[in-house]
């Protein structure tokens, strides 16, 4: 894989609903995986940023695993709530030297409905 | 204020004219980043200035014109755009440093979205 990968595209779930989305990235030269929230006309903002193989990172009811030797994470969101409506993007950042170039996915949009 | 902030929030222009973004962040970075958001497409990194010295140019057609006159505000100069660069152009900032992967972290502002009739 040369670029970073979502899946799905997007999502519709009732509120309460436990989901997740998968991000695929280019497992040879990894340094850190960037996931950021989007809401639509605000700023995104950052989540979790990512390093190690077996990482596991928690804020509030989200969640995210790391697999740097298959090249994947996974984002879970347990108990949606409408306010989690959003488009979810992961970033690679490959290890290269001083480069600070994230490697951007499409995202996965979604809406939890109430 | 606080974060990131960008000004205008929308702009509709001719191809002929030219206009200016801009970018202020309140964070204390060293890095800041012009990226441009279109529809279907990730997010295309245009410009990186670290410590104010331009680092990065993604092969920008020269009609975006970066200016960095300070570590804490950026401009993108627009002049004789084309109907395909509406978009929305992100700013961003970081701290670099020492490679810990948290300081890769960037903060983004809302974005201006751009339309060239």
């Amino acid at each position: 894989i040369l670029n970073v990968e979502q899946s799905p595209q997007s999502l519709h779930v009732q509120e309460g609903d436990s989901t997740n989305f998968t991000c695929s990235f280019p497992s040879s030269n990894f340094y850190a995986l960037h996931w950021y929230r989007w809401e639509t006309a605000k700023s995104p903002e950052a989540l979790f940023v990512m390093t190690l193989n077996g990482d596991e990172k928690k804020k509030g009811r989200i969640s995210a695993t790391l697999n740097t030797k298959e090249g994947y994470s996974y984002l879970y969101i347990k108990g949606s709530q409408p306010e989690d409506s959003a488009t979810y993007l992961c970033a690679s950042l490959p290890n290269a030297g001083n480069n600070r170039k994230l490697i951007w996915g499409l995202g996965t949009s979604l809406a939890v409905n109430p | 204020e606080t974060g990131v902030t960008q000004t205008p929030r929308h702009l509709v222009m001719g191809m002929t004219n030219k206009k200016s973004l801009k970018c202020e962040q309140h964070l204390g970075h060293n890095a800041m980043y012009w990226y441009k958001q279109s529809a279907k497409k990730p997010l295309e990194l245009m410009f990186v200035y670290n410590f104010k010295e331009q680092t990065e140019n993604n092969s920008v057609p020269s009609r975006f014109s970066p200016e960095c006159p300070n570590s804490s505000h950026l401009f993108l100069h627009l002049h004789t755009l084309q109907p395909e660069d509406s978009a929305l152009y992100l700013c961003a900032s970081s701290q670099e440093g020492p490679r810990t992967g948290l300081q890769d972290t960037q903060y983004f502002g809302p974005g201006t979205r751009l339309t060239v009739l």
